[in-house]
């Protein structure tokens, strides 16, 4: 089975300019959360979807939007990117809808700012 | 909110015992979570414990108390490839039940 499919792996972007990521969950997974990890500040949620409908948002701020497919993958965007954007962008995947269920984590994106 | 506190980085040595602390304050509180993270890898699950007491899975164990707001991992027999950060992440209530929070990791060396 394969594992949870993040793209791409490295993204290089300007200040200014925009950036799409892309989430293929575990097949069968229905919930997909995104994360932000920089060493500063560890792990930061930024939000939550299951069947297409955002649960949960963290707090960052409108620059940062995603979205979930009907075949459960997943995007996130930011726009007008700053030099704070650069981080590494986890995306997880959970079978169902439940707060016990364990995150199976992608390798995830690594974004730079410049 | 939720606050979560873990040490930065501890030292231990390989065939021995650590245990990694947790502290965690939050507003609503469902369960918590250890993960483990390699460098430049993906988090990967090692435990999640709702109720109070030790869960032992092999080499590792969890324990939590709710009543103290504290979770601790324990490691035993050491190995070189225990090297890693662990997070230690607690889910809320309500809409926070959809989201971990995570502490900011505590990074492990195992040395010979």
């Amino acid at each position: 089975k394969a594992g949870v499919t993040q793209t791409p792996r490295y993204l290089i972007k300007t200040r200014g300019q925009q950036v799409t990521l892309s989430c293929s969950p575990i097949s069968g997974h229905r919930s997909v959360s995104w994360y932000q990890q920089t060493p500063g500040q560890g792990l930061q949620f930024l939000f939550e979807y299951f069947s297409e409908t955002q649960r949960n948002k963290g707090n960052f701020p409108g620059r940062f939007s995603g979205r979930q497919f009907s075949n459960s993958r997943s995007e996130m965007n930011v726009s007008t990117l700053e030099l704070g954007d650069s981080a590494l962008y986890l995306c997880a995947s959970s079978l169902s809808e439940g707060s016990n269920e364990k995150l199976f984590f992608g390798s995830g994106t690594q974004l730079s700012v410049l | 909110g939720q606050n979560i506190d873990q040490p930065t980085e501890m030292t231990a040595t390989e065939g021995a015992i650590v245990q990694i602390n947790c502290t965690y304050q939050t507003s609503g509180f469902n369960g918590l979570f250890w993960y483990q993270q390699h460098a430049g890898e993906a988090p990967t699950f090692l435990s999640y414990n709702v109720l109070d007491g030790l869960e032992e899975k092999g080499r590792f164990s969890s324990f939590l108390s709710r009543s103290k707001g504290y979770s601790y991992l324990l490691l035993k027999e050491l190995q070189m490839k225990d090297s890693a950060s662990y997070l230690c992440a607690v889910t809320g209530s309500g809409a926070g039940s959809y989201q971990l929070t995570f502490g900011k990791g505590t990074k492990l060396s195992v040395i010979p």
